[in-house]
Formats: C-alpha cells, structure tokens, sequence
C-alpha cells in the first residue's frame, strides 16, 4: 500500500502564533509531496508543490512566507503556518507521489486549523 | 483555460446504480483520476484511466473517452456508506492535477 500520514489532525490556536503541520509517507519514498486547502463543500485547492531537497513551488495567490514549505527528506514534509489568523482556519491536507509524474497521489488524512 | 465539470450533488437509492460524468478541458492529458472523500476526511483514491475505455474495480467503474473529453464513475449496488463527494481529476501536460468541485452523492433508504 501507499500510506501517507498528517500530524496533527485537529490544532486550534490563537491569532499570531504559528503552526507546524508535518507530512509522511510511511512505506514508500515520496519524491514530490503536495499541499492543499479545502474549504467546506469546496474542491482542492493546491498551495504548493515540494520536491526533496528543493524549495517549494507556490500557486499563484499562495504567499510563500506565509505557508513555509520544507522537504527534508524523502519521507517528510513540513508546512507551517506563521502568524495565523482566523482566515488561515481550513482543512490541510498533504498527498504524495513516488518517482514518477504520473504516478497516483496518495492523501494524508488531513489537518483542521481553527485560528481564534 | 481549464475546466473540470461534474455536477454538484446527485441522490440515490441504496441498491440502485449511479453514474457521476465528468467532461474536461485542459491543456494536455495524461490521465484521468477520481478520488472519493467522505465528509471531514481525506481524498481516497478510486481509479486511473489513461486510455479510453471501461476499467472495473469491483462494485466501481471508470470509463474514458479522451476524445470527447468525457469520463464517468459508475456505482452499482450502492451502500449507505457510498454517501460521500467523488472527485474527478485530470493530470494536464504538466502532470499537474486539475480538480473538478465534485460530487456529494447522498444515498437514500
């Protein structure tokens, strides 16, 4: 199989702080990993695409200081939120690809942010 | 641009069949996915249809027609925990996916 797992799945936090959201592939080496946003009854959002190794390549709209993007290694991601604010609240979720393009993405379980 | 369009919410009845269409514009293609994800929940991957045609997967099938620009996801034997969004997706010439809105489907007694 191809399990991709989220930590942590539920954080709420204030206004300002940041929020760390970690991404792994648990039996399989991801060369690529994505980010996306999903607001209720709305379709994926994609924010960023990262390869190992390499910085983060951002959609348009998606401020890259704001969703920092690390792919350390082969089997994590990371995106942290800085300073959230209630309009950062959204379900993230993060998939992964092994080696090749057309290969199936494979979802984490998802994360809710909830900013006060 | 690109587009990817399926209707917003259909409803059936539990031990019928459903068929959720799909028609798609993008720039290039290289395969077409649908994902189902229940409420609060991740994407799970469906099917994958890269060549025209009829793929079955058990009680799901996925059918192509790159021609026509046209797929569908049939539901045969349909279960309350069928009740879920189905999600189509095309990978354009980037290999980037495209998303379509999708599809609640509800299942009715």
């Amino acid at each position: 199989g191809a399990v991709v797992s989220q930590h942590p799945s539920w954080v709420i936090c204030k206004s300002g702080t940041s929020v760390k959201i970690e991404c792994r592939s648990l039996d399989f080496q991801a060369t690529t990993m994505f980010w996306y946003r999903q607001f209720p009854k709305k379709s994926l959002m994609l924010m960023a695409t990262s390869n190992e190794g390499s910085k983060a390549t951002y959609e348009q709209g998606v401020e890259k200081d704001k969703f920092l993007i690390n792919h350390a290694s082969l089997t994590l991601s990371t995106l942290t939120v800085t300073s959230a604010h209630p309009e950062d609240s959204s379900f993230y979720i993060c998939s992964a690809r092994r080696g090749q393009v057309s290969e199936t993405q494979y979802f984490g379980p998802g994360t809710r942010l909830l900013v006060l | 641009g690109q587009n990817i369009d399926q209707p917003t919410e259909m409803t059936a009845t539990e031990g019928a069949i459903v068929q959720i269409n799909c028609t798609y514009q993008t720039s290039g293609f290289n395969g077409l996915f649908w994902y189902q994800q229940h409420a609060g929940e991740a994407p799970t991957f469906l099917s994958y249809n890269v060549l025209d045609g009829l793929e079955e997967k058990g009680r799901f099938s996925s059918f192509l027609s790159r021609s026509k620009g046209y797929s569908y996801l049939l539901l045969k034997e349909l279960q309350m925990k069928d009740s879920a969004s189905y999600l189509c997706a095309v990978m354009d010439s980037n290999y980037q996916l495209i998303w379509g809105a999708g599809t609640k489907l509800i299942i009715k007694p």
